[in-house]
């Protein structure tokens, strides 16, 4: 079965330090990865995709992704946090076939940044 | 830039009410997407729509349905709820079935069933 996972429910970082989230996925064939961002009573925000190319994804508000196949593993990251970060996070997985593409969803992973 | 519409912004049913959601997508954007999410889960697929025709079925419960109009504007129909049903139900568009393209969102229809 195709799956996403996101083994934290929620990561604690202080501001201005480096923080990550992790993400793991097992898809059949290649995979198409996306992060999105909720803020509370939100919907939600594009942040970035891998489609195919280089595995370092760039995206919005600082924020980048690495691809490592040999882990299926797409992992969100960002240099310096903000506190203005502290949303939910969602890797999310494209799947189908032409005609029909979704996506599966992460459980979510709570970033909250401490000042 | 325009978004994502989605009407009513939040909802309040009794139980065995129906309750209707609409969804306007993108100007352009061909392809509707509803999503489901439960308090504190992730969300959901539970269809999906292309050029007016149905695309794909997630976990939709028989007790719902959608259509897609000519406009592209989407309403998912919800009949007999249930106190389950009360969720976040977002719906996201995009501009073909092309997988390279991601799925912009909504911000959400807040369905309460009491």
């Amino acid at each position: 079965a195709q799956s996403v996972a996101q083994p934290e429910d929620q990561v604690n970082v202080a501001e201005g330090n480096p923080l990550t989230v992790k993400c793991t996925y097992s898809v059949s064939g290649n995979p198409y990865l996306f992060w999105y961002v909720q803020y509370p009573n939100r919907g939600l925000q594009f942040l970035l995709k891998y489609i195919t190319g280089d595995n370092l994804v760039k995206g919005s508000y600082g924020f980048e992704a690495e691809f490592n196949k040999s882990q299926t593993s797409f992992h969100l990251k960002k240099p310096s946090a903000l506190v203005s970060d502290s949303a939910l996070y969602f890797c999310a997985v494209r799947v189908g076939n032409s005609g029909t593409y979704k996506y599966i969803f992460g459980t979510g992973t709570r970033l909250k940044v401490l000042a | 830039a325009a978004g994502v519409i989605q009407s009513p912004r939040h909802l309040i049913k009794e139980k065995r009410e129906t309750a209707t959601l609409k969804c306007y997508p993108i100007p352009r954007h061909d392809t509707v997407y509803w999503y489901q999410q439960g308090p504190g889960q992730d969300p959901q697929f539970l269809i999906s729509f292309y050029e007016k025709m149905q695309s794909d079925k997630g976990s939709i419960p028989d007790r719902f349905s959608a259509q897609q109009f000519s406009d592209y504007h989407s309403e998912l129909n919800m009949s007999s709820l249930e106190l389950g049903d009360s969720a976040l139900y977002f719906c996201a568009s995009s501009p073909g079935l092309t997988v390279e393209f991601e799925q912009y969102f909504g911000p959400g229809t807040r369905l309460t069933v009491t």
